[in-house]
């Protein structure tokens, strides 16, 4: 089975620190994903990479950034963390283009406050 | 671009009721479609997919047929559990765009 995991179920940082989720996967996937799920607006896409040191901006990238250096591994960094970015973060990854009708595996989630 | 909407909720239903979530969708090109499933406090599972039209996927008692005509995908099972208590999501991807794209979730709520 696929494995996704998030480094934390749960966090809490104070305003304007530097804060880093991680994500690792086992099915040598070429994809990954972050989204944030807030309530009402259901998962929206922040950054995705197709290939190590490879990424692009989704929906909302705005107050972050992402990591790729090994291709098990994808990083989201909240730069300057805001109270506006409290929400739950999920990861996920994906076989290559062909692979698009399996899906993508997602991780527990991490719940981010910020106060 | 590609977009899905679904059905808003809450849905509440009693023990063995049957189950419709609608699901339509909108793609530039013909689609994979998808319908995961989130328990409380954890992540996104898959539920079941479908991958050409008239294709019908199936898992736990839920179908989903793959409706191009109507460019529809709607969840149903026949007779849902207390267990079966979550928010489920209707998601696309498709051809070059490996992307998920999501809708935004049906909370349900099953009563003993």
């Amino acid at each position: 089975d696929v494995k996704v995991t998030q480094s934390s179920r749960y966090l809490v940082k104070r305003t304007g620190e530097k804060v880093f989720l991680e994500c690792v996967q086992d099915m040598d996937h070429e994809n990954m994903f972050w989204y944030r799920q807030d309530p009402g607006l259901g998962l929206r896409l922040i950054y995705f990479s197709y290939d190590v040191k490879m990424k692009e901006k989704g929906d909302i990238p705005e107050g972050y950034s992402v990591s790729r250096e090994k291709k098990e591994r994808f990083s989201l960094i909240l730069e300057s963390a805001s109270t506006n970015q409290t929400s739950m973060y999920l990861c996920a990854s994906s076989p290559p283009v062909r692979g698009s009708e399996k899906g993508a595996f997602f991780g527990q989630g991490t719940r981010l406050t910020v106060v | 671009g590609n977009s899905v909407t679904q059905m808003e909720g809450p849905v509440t239903l009693s023990e063995e009721a049957f189950l419709t979530i609608n699901c339509t969708y909108t793609a530039t090109r013909y689609p994979s479609l998808f319908w995961y499933v989130q328990y409380p406090g954890e992540g996104l599972q898959l539920l079941l997919k479908a991958t050409k039209a008239d294709d019908k996927g199936s898992n736990k008692g839920f179908e989903a047929t793959y409706r191009k005509e109507t460019t529809s995908f709607h969840l149903e099972k026949g007779s849902v559990q207390v267990s079966d208590s979550a928010v489920y999501f209707c998601a696309l991807s498709g051809g070059s765009n490996y992307k998920l794209t999501f809708g935004k979730g049906t909370l349900l709520t099953v009563n003993p």
